[in-house]
């Protein structure tokens, strides 16, 4: 099975500051690669694709990078709307496989 | 409206059955592997399984955690996807979502689409 790794698994921040977040495959799977954020209480919602394609609706602040085994989440300028939980997904292989989550909390 | 729509959730004893629905509406159903993803309270997202098209056979694969216990099918012609659960255990108790997996088209619609979920609740 791919194993996902993802850090950190929580972090603090301020309003405006870049956030990256990281996702390590334990091999490649090449750009099949989806980050999400979820609200508590609410449905996952897909925020990149195929790596780095941004989701139609989904502000320009957000950013994917990577393939092959290393990939990044940037959010540019922290809004207060995104303080959230953010999983990276990969869909190469079966089984499909989570990050294990990054929580965004207010510093 | 692009939509999923899961129902069948609620409690059960330990070692009985449960049924979820999936049903979608807005796309061609018939088109798409579709997945089924849960989370636990307080926990993360975890990939349960997922059920190919009918071009590709409709086989499934499932996680380890519910290989054997649990089974994936679908009705194209009523654009349904179920989830069998049999032998069912505390640790599965979690709000159940399926999605929308790849596409006969293009990957680049996998996980985009998600339903509300429903909790399944594992206790005696």
């Amino acid at each position: 099975d791919i194993q996902m790794t993802q850090s950190p698994s929580a972090m603090s921040a301020s309003v405006g500051d870049r956030v990256t977040i990281t996702c390590r495959a334990s091999q490649g799977i090449s750009n099949y690669l989806a980050w999400f954020q979820q609200k508590p209480g609410k449905v996952p919602k897909r925020l990149i694709y195929a790596s780095s394609s941004l989701q139609s609706g989904v502000p320009s602040r957000f950013s994917g990078s990577g393939s092959g085994t290393e990939f990044t989440l940037t959010i540019s300028s922290l809004q207060p709307e995104d303080f959230a939980t953010y999983y990276c997904l990969q869909h190469h292989t079966y089984p499909r496989t989570f990050g294990q989550g990054t929580k965004v909390e207010i510093k | 409206e692009v939509q999923l729509v899961e129902s069948g959730g609620g409690l059960v004893q330990p070692g009985r059955s449960l049924r979820l629905s999936c049903t979608a509406s807005g796309f061609t159903f018939g088109d798409y592997t579709m997945s089924w993803v849960r989370q636990a309270p307080g926990k993360g997202l975890e990939w349960v399984g997922f059920i190919r098209m009918n071009i590709y056979g409709g086989t499934t694969e499932y996680a380890a955690s519910v290989k054997g216990r649990f089974t994936i099918s679908r009705d194209d012609s009523k654009s349904i996807a179920y989830l069998q659960m049999s032998s069912l255990k505390t640790e599965d108790t979690a709000v159940y979502h399926c999605t929308r997996d790849y596409g006969s088209a293009s990957n680049n619609d996998a996980f985009d689409i998600w339903g509300q979920g429903t909790m399944v609740t594992v206790s005696s």
